[in-house]
């Protein structure tokens, strides 16, 4: 079974400053999807970016980017020029690529409450 | 076009009661998953469904089931209700279980509280 860690419970940042968010996991699937999804109040779960585990190139979305490091197992996110917007819980969570594999669903990680200080 | 939908926003109620969640897509999607997240932890994956037909199960008790509807709606079904059922349940769309990935859009959540 796959494992998320995220050993962050809260990181703090300074508005327009710079933030990285950690997470490691645990498979022993070699094709996989990564997520990063972030739950404002509202509890509604939002997509921020994605890495396909076979794609060497870190994906990136505007502010958002991540660095993926496939060998150690590792996925931090980095959001520059942070924003009070940006205050949420952050999950990192996996996905199989497996044929089929998607029917196994997300499995996420505990979260990190980011806290964005004006 | 709206998002995926949930029913009701909150609900309460006691220990060995039943519960039914509603869920519905976002219009063109088939497949309904369903995941559990209990206060300061992170979701965990319950059920997932496709054209009517459950394709995945997560770490769950048989007190919990599901079934899709052919609109693709979907409910969540919990008997017996125990204090530890407490939690946001979400409810995640997307187009259709494939070989390529498909991007899972998610609900707001029905907060249940078991008392």
């Amino acid at each position: 079974a796959q494992t998320v860690t995220q050993s962050q419970p809260e990181m703090s940042v300074q508005e327009a400053e710079t933030v990285t968010l950690s997470c490691t996991y645990d498979t022993s699937e070699s094709d996989y999807y990564l997520f990063w999804y972030k739950q404002p109040p509202s509890r509604q779960m939002i997509l921020v970016i994605r890495q396909e585990a076979y794609k060497q190139q870190n994906a990136t979305e505007n502010r958002f980017s991540v660095n993926f490091q496939k060998a150690a197992k590792s996925f931090s996110l980095k959001i520059s020029d942070s924003q009070l917007g940006d205050a949420a819980m952050y999950f990192c969570a996996y996905r199989s690529a497996a044929p089929g594999g998607g029917a196994d669903g997300l499995t996420f990680g505990k979260g990190t409450h980011l806290i964005i200080q004006p | 076009d709206a998002g995926v939908t949930q029913s009701p926003t909150h609900l309460i109620k006691t220990r060995g009661q039943h519960v039914t969640l509603r869920c519905s897509p976002i219009s063109g999607h088939k497949s309904v998953s369903w995941y559990q997240q209990v206060l300061g932890q992170g979701p965990q994956f319950i059920f997932q469904y496709y054209e009517k037909e459950e394709r995945g199960r997560g770490n769950f008790p048989d007190r919990f089931s599901a079934r899709q509807f052919p609109n693709y709606s979907s409910e969540l079904n919990v008997n017996a209700l125990l204090l530890g059922d407490s939690a946001l349940y979400l409810c995640a769309s997307s187009l259709g279980q494939a070989l390529t990935y498909n991007e899972q859009f998610f609900g707001p959540g029905t907060r249940l509280t078991v008392l």
